[in-house]
């Protein structure tokens, strides 16, 4: 079956780089995206890309995805305090079809001062 | 951006009772909407995927008579949970996919439902 798997924290220090990585088992996967779901609140997408693609960067974000490994990787520099959440990896098939995001735990990203 | 409504952000009900969960999509038309269910500090499960004008598909151990999903429009669905029970107590988020580059899915803020 279908499977994400994402550490469950990560501890950065503000100012430094933060990578959070993703693994995932369905070859046929589409789509990667990237949430961040803050405290009691409801999920925002920060980015997304496609299987044939190899990065993508926005703003202080990184996406770099191995597709050869099933490994996706969010990069966020210069980690401010605002940046304390969960992160969620998913992943989805093509569209059409009305499936749904299969996600990983979330990682849940820590930042000292 | 696209924004997704979810209403209520809370609510409170006795046992045995029914609530509704409401999830607009504001901008933007959804001819597909998912609803998820999140126990705390566990990923998200998805419980059941709504096209408009048609029955949800329900995931495989969610019973769809205690969880009445309704699909109207093409930026409304809604969750009923009928009979709710205190194990029903969650956090329940649905989420709208857009026709937009990547069939990018956009999340509701989610609702808190406490069983009492």
């Amino acid at each position: 079956g279908e499977d994400v798997e994402q550490s469950l924290f990560l501890s950065v220090r503000e100012g430094d780089s933060s990578v959070i990585n993703c693994t995932y088992t369905d070859s046929s996967s589409t789509y990667l995206y990237w949430y961040k779901q803050e405290p009691g609140a409801g999920l925002q997408l920060l980015t997304y890309i496609f299987s044939n693609m190899d990065m993508k960067q926005d703003q202080r974000l990184t996406v770099l995805l191995n597709k050869k490994d099933k490994h996706l990787s969010l990069r966020i520099a210069d980690t401010q305090t605002g940046d304390s959440a969960i992160y969620f990896c998913a992943e989805s098939k093509e569209g059409g079809g009305a499936d749904g995001l299969t996600f990983g735990k979330g990682t849940h990203l820590i930042i000292q001062p | 951006g696209a924004v997704v409504s979810q209403h209520p952000s809370r609510v409170i009900c006795k046992s045995g009772t029914s609530v509704k969960i409401e999830c607009r999509s504001l901008d933007f038309q959804a001819t597909t909407m998912f609803w998820y269910r999140q126990f705390p500090k566990q990923s998200l499960m998805l419980m059941a995927t709504s096209n408009e004008g048609s029955k949800a598909t329900y995931e495989q151990g969610v019973e769809k008579d205690k969880f009445l999903i309704n699909h109207a429009s093409l930026t409304l669905s809604t969750l009923t949970v009928t009979s709710a029970h205190p194990e029903d107590s969650s956090f329940y988020i649905c989420s709208a996919r857009a026709v937009a580059p990547g069939n990018t899915i956009y999340f509701g803020e989610g609702s808190w439902l406490t069983v009492v």
